[in-house]
């Protein structure tokens, strides 16, 4: 049972340069959430995708772009990367929104821009 | 204003002995739910237990139980029997309706746990 898959694991990108990463899930769960994570902190919501087909802005998404393909699938997209965008990234699902549902998390991207 | 507090930074326990944790929350909403969260120098987020604010018993999972102190708002993750594995940093966190639509999870800054042999 893979749960959560991420790829890339490692991308270093210039300033300008854009990329797309991406996440699948094969938990049948509704709801997927990307994350970021800098050095020393906990993570901050970018997006969520609430089920398929609806997406919305979490803490931090500027810069970022969504696309949530199918139940399966939530890709994360940096348009015109930052030195600032330079971070881990993680995706994560969950059967729904309610408190009660933990959320499970792919292995991350570390990302750095240069 | 901070929603999750993890107040140590580094935690330093001896081989099977036990450790607690703390996290205190701020909320003013009566359904959460609080979770604890480990990551190993490896860098995935791996789920350990989660606490449901009507839940009247302190959840328990193995060698996990989160000690719950509603007044107190407060959600210590206790580990017995310490293991070298252990060693990683924990996160605790939190989702409420006032975290918006979404639920996200709300973290703290974590606790690096060392387990010394």
């Amino acid at each position: 049972n893979a749960g959560v898959t991420q790829t890339p694991k490692f991308q270093v990108l210039k300033t300008g340069q854009s990329m797309t990463l991406q996440c699948a899930q094969d938990m049948n769960h509704n709801s997927m959430y990307w994350y970021r994570q800098d050095p020393g902190m906990g993570l901050r919501l970018i997006y969520y995708s609430a089920s398929e087909g609806t997406t919305d802005k979490g803490e931090v998404p500027n810069g970022y772009n969504v696309s949530r393909l199918n139940k399966r699938e939530f890709s994360l997209r940096l348009e015109s990367a930052a030195p600032s965008q330079t971070s881990v990234y993680f995706c994560a699902s969950s059967e729904g929104l309610a408190a009660a549902y933990e959320q499970y998390f792919g292995p991350g991207t570390r990302l750095t821009v240069t | 204003a901070q929603k999750i507090t993890q107040t140590q930074p580094g935690m330093f326990v001896q081989e099977k002995e036990a450790v607690t944790l703390d996290c205190t929350y701020d909320t003013s909403d009566q359904s959460y739910g609080l979770f604890w969260y480990k990551q190993p120098s490896s860098g995935e987020m791996i789920f350990l237990i989660y606490q449901g604010s009507y839940d009247e018993q302190n959840a328990t999972e193995g060698r996990y139980s989160l000690n719950f102190q509603k007044a107190r708002k407060s959600a210590n993750l206790v580990i017995s029997a310490s293991q070298l594995g252990d060693s990683a940093m924990y996160f605790c966190a939190m989702r409420d309706p006032s975290s918006g639509s979404a639920r996200q999870l709300t973290f703290g800054s974590g606790t690096q746990l060392t387990v010394l042999p």
